[in-house]
C-alpha cells in the first residue's frame, strides 16, 4: 500500500496564479482532510470530506476550494493564489463513517511545499 | 487563547536522557488525545492514541492524559538521535470530525 500520496511535492507559483495540489488514497478511508502547517501555527485545517460528495470547511477555507468525487481522491485549489498562502500542506486519511471519525487516527502524506511570489 | 498549548521549544536532552513533552488544552469536551512525530520534510506519524484519562505505554514512549487538569503528556524512555523530530499533540471530541492540534515542540537529542 501506499498509504496517502500528494503531488506535487513541490511548486512555485505567481500571485494570482491557480492550481490544484493532489492527494490520493489506497485505504479505501471515508475520511478525508487538508491542513496548513506554518511556523508556530501547527496544523490548520483547511477542509475535510466524510465521504464521496460531501464536504465541509475546516478553520481557514478562504482562498481554497475542494470536491471529493471518488473515495481515494481528494484534491485542494487554489483559485487565486497569495502570498499568505505560502506554506506547506498536507493531506490526511483516516477510516469511519458516520459518527465513528472520531476514534480513528489520521494518516498523513509527506506534503506539499508551496510557494507563493 | 488557542484551544491547544504547546511549547514549541526548542528542547535539547543527551542521548539517553527522560525526554517529557507537554500540552494543555481549554476544550473539555476533547475525548481523544494523540501524538504524532513529524521528521524533517515529512508528514506526521501517529506515534500514541488514548481515549479519555489515563496512561499508555509503548515500548520506550508513555502517553499520560490528566481531564481534570486538561493536561497531556508524552514520555520518552532511554531517547536516542533518532527520536530528533517534532512532537505534536492533537485532540479531538467525541462526534467530531475536526482535529486539534497543538505548534509542535521540536526535540534534538545528542549523542
Amino acid at each position: 500500500n501506499a498509504g496517502v500520496t500528494q503531488t506535487p511535492k513541490f511548486q512555485v507559483l505567481k500571485t494570482g496564479q491557480s492550481m490544484t495540489l493532489q492527494c490520493a488514497q489506497d485505504m479505501n478511508h471515508e475520511y478525508m482532510s487538508w491542513y496548513r502547517q506554518d511556523p508556530g501555527m501547527g496544523l490548520r485545517l483547511i477542509h475535510y470530506s466524510v465521504g464521496a460528495g460531501i464536504t465541509d470547511q475546516g478553520e481557514v477555507p478562504n482562498g481554497y476550494n475542494v470536491s471529493r468525487s471518488t473515495t481515494e481522491d481528494f484534491p485542494l485549489r487554489l483559485l487565486s493564489a497569495a502570498p499568505s498562502q505560502t506554506s506547506v500542506y498536507f493531506c490526511a486519511s483516516s477510516p469511519g463513517t458516520g459518527t465513528s471519525f472520531s476514534n480513528q487516527p489520521q494518516h498523513f502524506g509527506d506534503g506539499t511545499r508551496l510557494s507563493i511570489l | 487563547q488557542k484551544e491547544v498549548e504547546q511549547d514549541p521549544g526548542p528542547l535539547s536532552v543527551p542521548e539517553g536522557a527522560i525526554v517529557s513533552l507537554n500540552c494543555t488544552y481549554s476544550n473539555s469536551a476533547f475525548q481523544y488525545f494523540m501524538w504524532y512525530r513529524q521528521y524533517s520534510r515529512k508528514g506526521p506519524e501517529l506515534l500514541m492514541y488514548t481515549y479519555s484519562s489515563g496512561n499508555k505505554e509503548d515500548g520506550r514512549f508513555t502517553a499520560q492524559v490528566d481531564k481534570s487538569s486538561k493536561y497531556i503528556s508524552l514520555f520518552i524512555r532511554d531517547s536516542q538521535p533518532s527520536d530528533s523530530a517534532t512532537y505534536l499533540c492533537a485532540m479531538r471530541s467525541t462526534g467530531g470530525f475536526k482535529t486539534i492540534f497543538g505548534a509542535g515542540t521540536r526535540l534534538f537529542v545528542k549523542a
